[in-house]
């Protein structure tokens, strides 16, 4: 079982807001772990969106909008991208990440459809 | 504004190497951590080695240790990744990336990547 498992897939209308949820193997807890965030277009590199551990430790890199935040959902032991007034410009992949042992372990992706 | 530039893919056959290169500018290149992510054509994206801003701590997925290195040339601005016995599962875009975080070597700036092929 991977460490990070993510949807494969996330349609939302815009205007709407859409969650993407990245669950960590059972056994570890998602509490201490920063939750990176990451979205790729087609044809281009992973752009870094944000990270997330706690309201007290969190980042929202340059440019990103504020309609693009992080949280976890310590009940279903998951890290969140919450993306809200969806623009078809969002459309995309969307990728978690985090530190664990001594690597930094990807979830395998969201596709986000915007329609 | 940060450029990677990653250069070095190509057509390598099962059991060959090749060394991949990432030019770096636009930051203060001998602070970051640096670190090498790959993607196989359709999938998702696998972290595989970091380096620290001097040189001194490096880590690898466990698929690519003994085979791959990671170093770099701060006088150059240069990030490496020699990757000798190539498989066919190690065909993928390679990216190169930055990390501007002080505690952490996440990667936030990243190159466009060059492409793998391994084939015979």
């Amino acid at each position: 079982q991977p460490v990070l498992t993510q949807p494969s897939s996330l349609s939302a209308s815009p205007g709407a807001s859409a969650s993407l949820t990245c669950t960590l193997r059972s056994g570890i807890n998602v509490g201490p772990y920063r939750i990176y965030w990451y979205q790729q277009k087609p044809g281009s590199p992973p752009q870094y969106l944000l990270r997330y551990k706690s309201d007290s430790d969190k980042h929202q890199a340059s440019g990103v909008p504020s309609r693009f935040s992080g949280s976890k959902d310590a009940s279903a032991n998951a890290g969140i991208l919450l993306i809200s007034g969806l623009q078809s410009e969002d459309e995309a992949d969307y990728y978690c990440m985090t530190y664990h042992t001594t690597a930094w372990v990807f979830g395998g992706g969201t596709k986000l459809t915007v329609l | 504004e940060v450029q990677l530039v990653e250069s070095g893919g190509g057509l390598v056959q099962p059991g060959g190497s090749l060394r991949l290169s990432c030019e770096a500018s636009g930051f203060t290149f001998s602070d970051c951590w640096m670190t090498w992510v790959r993607q196989a054509p359709g999938k998702g994206l696998e972290w595989v080695a970091k380096i620290k801003g001097d040189g001194s701590e490096k880590d690898y997925v466990d698929s690519v240790k003994g085979r791959f290195t990671i170093s770099r040339d701060n006088a150059k601005n240069s990030l490496f990744l020699q990757m000798n016995s190539l498989r066919a599962e190690d065909a993928a875009v390679y990216f190169c990336a930055s990390s501007y975080f002080s505690d952490s070597s996440a990667p936030t700036g990243w190159g466009q990547g060059t492409l793998v092929t391994v084939s015979s």
